[in-house]
């Protein structure tokens, strides 16, 4: 089954520098790569997600890359502000219809001011 | 769009005792809905998915007697935690697909119940 290694577990960078979290799967035949944003107690929002048939998916100061030969995908925030920081999850499909998630472990961004 | 609401938010309830937890997509039909526990400073991990009309599949290592799921329509799936005991506390989340959605895979989810087993 699909196996979903994140890096780091914790980052913290200055307000107006750039965050980069990476992810490793195991899976050639995964398709789909969300990123989720969790606030303390709160529900985890999708903030960007990829297809295997696009490297890079930009939205904003968000993006995500692709690698699908090396198996892994990043998530990249731009000029970081404090409300960005949160718990970050990647997360890779899993199952027989690739209709499951299988999350990363998470990382706690920290962006000081 | 797509807003799926859990209720209830929190619980606090005694050893032995069986608390169900509900998860309504609000807006959208969804034959498929996730549950989902979280660990304070943890990941998410699947515990079942839950089918409209059909069983639901759980996940392994997860019991069935014990964690009991119903999706009686296309916008409520609820789960019950029976005889529950203090290492069932925990954050309970729920997430749904819509059906008629333009992605396939993406997943809504609730805001989470909280459950503390004295």
């Amino acid at each position: 089954g699909e196996n979903v290694e994140q890096h780091p577990s914790t980052l913290s960078v200055q307000e107006g520098d750039s965050a980069v979290i990476k992810c490793t799967y195991s899976d050639s035949a995964s398709n789909y790569f969300p990123w989720y944003k969790q606030e303390l107690g709160k529900r985890p929002q999708l903030i960007i997600d990829i297809r295997s048939n696009v490297g890079e998916k930009k939205d904003q100061r968000i993006a995500v890359t692709l690698n699908k030969t090396a198996k892994h995908f990043s998530l990249h925030i731009t000029e970081t502000q404090p409300e960005d920081s949160a718990v970050y999850f990647c997360a890779a499909p899993k199952g027989e219809y690739g209709n499951k998630l299988v999350f990363g472990a998470g990382t706690i961004l920290r962006v000081k001011s | 769009g797509a807003v799926v609401s859990q209720h209830p938010s929190r619980v606090i309830c005694k050893s032995g005792t069986s608390v169900k937890i509900e998860c309504r997509s609000l807006d959208f039909q969804a034959t498929t809905m996730f549950w989902y526990r979280q660990f304070p400073k943890k990941s998410l991990m699947l515990m079942a998915t839950s089918n409209e009309g059909s069983k639901a599949t759980y996940e392994q290592g997860v019991e069935k007697d014990k964690f009991l799921i119903n999706h009686a329509s296309l916008t409520l799936s609820t789960l019950t935690v029976t005889s529950a005991h203090p290492e069932d506390s925990s954050f309970y989340i729920c997430s749904a697909r819509d059906r008629y959605g333009k992605s396939y895979n993406e997943q809504f989810f609730g805001p989470g119940t909280r459950l503390t087993v004295l």
